[in-house]
């Protein structure tokens, strides 16, 4: 079975200011990887994903997120933050060839002017 | 296609009333899910079909949670009776061919209070 953890429930950080919201996953097989973005009174959006090849990927609003398999890590990362990007932000994990998506309990990003 | 279509978008209920929440998919999608958002547990997976059968519904709470899928365009998720516990925002989502770590694609929710 697959688990996803994001240990910050809640990250408050100033515009423009970096910002790393952190993921660890388990799974005794080979998985795919994603963040999910969720805007106030909506449903989830896919942001980003890692199925194969290299380990980092983009969005295209800035952020980005680094596969790291030895420390079971997909840690998201946006080195300015606008206002707009208050949301809730959600990991979630695939195994190869199964059909679940399993989410982690989110990380509330909260921007402030 | 407009996306996935969830409705109603707010239920206000009482108590022991039966809630029925539904959902459209993507058209072409053979997946669908069907999630409940909680603050205490966060985004949790009840039911999920596969080709309208039932995969694994490992995830529904008890017995008072039901799921069908009659068709490929349509999915219900039925409460009876309803619990104020059961109080939450339900998430309807679909994809295509999952195991190859395709994206799902979210509805906009149904927000259930039981009073």
């Amino acid at each position: 079975a697959q688990s996803v953890t994001q240990l910050d429930s809640q990250v408050p950080v100033f515009e423009e200011a970096p910002v790393e919201l952190r993921c660890n996953y388990s799974s005794s097989v080979s998985v795919y990887l994603f963040w999910y973005v969720q805007y106030p009174n909506q449903g989830l959006q896919l942001l980003l994903k890692y199925l194969s090849g290299s380990t980092l990927v983009e969005s295209i609003n800035g952020f980005e997120a680094e596969f790291n398999k030895s420390q079971t890590s997909f840690h998201l990362r946006k080195p300015s933050v606008h206002i707009s990007d208050t949301a809730e932000y959600f990991c979630a994990v695939s195994a190869y060839n199964t059909d679940k998506l399993i989410f982690g309990t989110g990380t509330r990003l909260q921007v402030f002017p | 296609d407009a996306g996935v279509i969830q409705s109603p978008r707010h239920e206000v209920t009482e108590m022991g009333q039966e809630v029925t929440l539904r959902c459209k998919p993507i058209s072409g999608h053979d997946y669908l899910f069907w999630y409940r958002q909680t603050m205490m547990r966060g985004l949790e997976l009840l039911i999920y079909f596969n080709n309208n059968v039932p995969i694994d519904d490992s995830g529904m709470p008890e017995d008072r949670f039901s799921a069908k899928m009659p068709n490929a365009s349509f999915s219900t998720l039925k409460i009876q009776p309803s619990e104020p516990r059961d109080s939450a925002v339900y998430f309807c989502a679909s994809s295509f061919n999952v195991g190859v770590g395709t994206e799902a694609f979210f509805g906009q929710g149904t927000r259930l209070t039981v009073v």
